[in-house]
């Protein structure tokens, strides 16, 4: 099946810098990409969507000065965590798709702001 | 708003066990409906869907029946393996976008 790798798979930063996760599709051309934020013991939240070549839409609530996301080719897209703070430490989990409904997960990242 | 609805957990059984996990879900419009598998340290895993009303979803000795009159999506398995814990999460889709239950988290013991 399709496959969704992110990269990477645990990251611990500072307070106050940044983080870049990648998320790409192996072996499938994804038009649209999701990107969820998951606490633990709770369900995947939607934080935003992203097309190839255009402006990622965000969820209500959803800082996109703090979250930036890219989507610039069709098998990568990457969130930006900035100005980090422990508040967002979390798992961030990608998930794409190239057929309306079929979504492939990637692995998740754990990020963990100290 | 558009939403899902899973039975807390854990849930512990035995191996071989019956299993069933409800899920109701609300909808401004007709949805697709999903069962999605998390195994430690990975990530989620299409288990089964139903597209439509009536529609059964089945995989690996799962199965779920989309039930339109009751809104849910329950899955049910008939005996458990201890290789089935995992966290299960019910899901619908709508309008380009998924909604996911809280999840509900499956301990087998042999």
């Amino acid at each position: 099946g399709a496959v969704v790798s992110q990269h990477p798979s645990w990251v611990i930063c500072k307070s106050g810098t940044s983080v870049k996760i990648e998320c790409r599709s192996l072996d499938f051309q994804a038009t649209t990409m999701f990107w969820y934020r998951q606490f633990p013991k709770q369900s995947l939240m939607l934080m935003a969507t992203s097309n190839e070549g255009s402006k990622a839409t965000y969820e209500q609530g959803v800082e996109k000065d703090k979250f930036l996301i890219n989507h610039a080719s069709l098998t990568l897209s990457t969130l930006t965590v900035t100005s980090a703070h422990p508040e967002d430490s979390s798992f961030y989990i990608c998930s794409a798709t190239g057929v309306p409904y079929e979504q492939y997960f990637g692995p998740g990242t754990r990020l963990t702001v100290t | 708003g558009d939403s899902v609805t899973q039975m807390e957990g854990p849930v512990t059984l035995s191996e071989e066990a019956f299993l069933t996990i409800n899920c109701t879900y609300t909808a401004t419009g007709y949805p697709s409906l999903f069962w999605y598998v998390q195994y430690p340290g990975e990530g989620l895993q299409l288990l089964l869907k139903a597209t439509k009303a009536d529609d059964k979803g089945s995989n690996k000795g799962f199965e779920a029946t989309y039930r339109k009159e009751t809104t849910s999506f329950h899955l049910e398995k008939g005996s458990v393996q201890v290789s089935d814990s995992a966290v299960y999460f019910c899901a619908l889709y709508l309008f380009n976008k998924f909604y996911f239950g809280s999840g509900t988290k499956l301990n087998v013991k042999p």
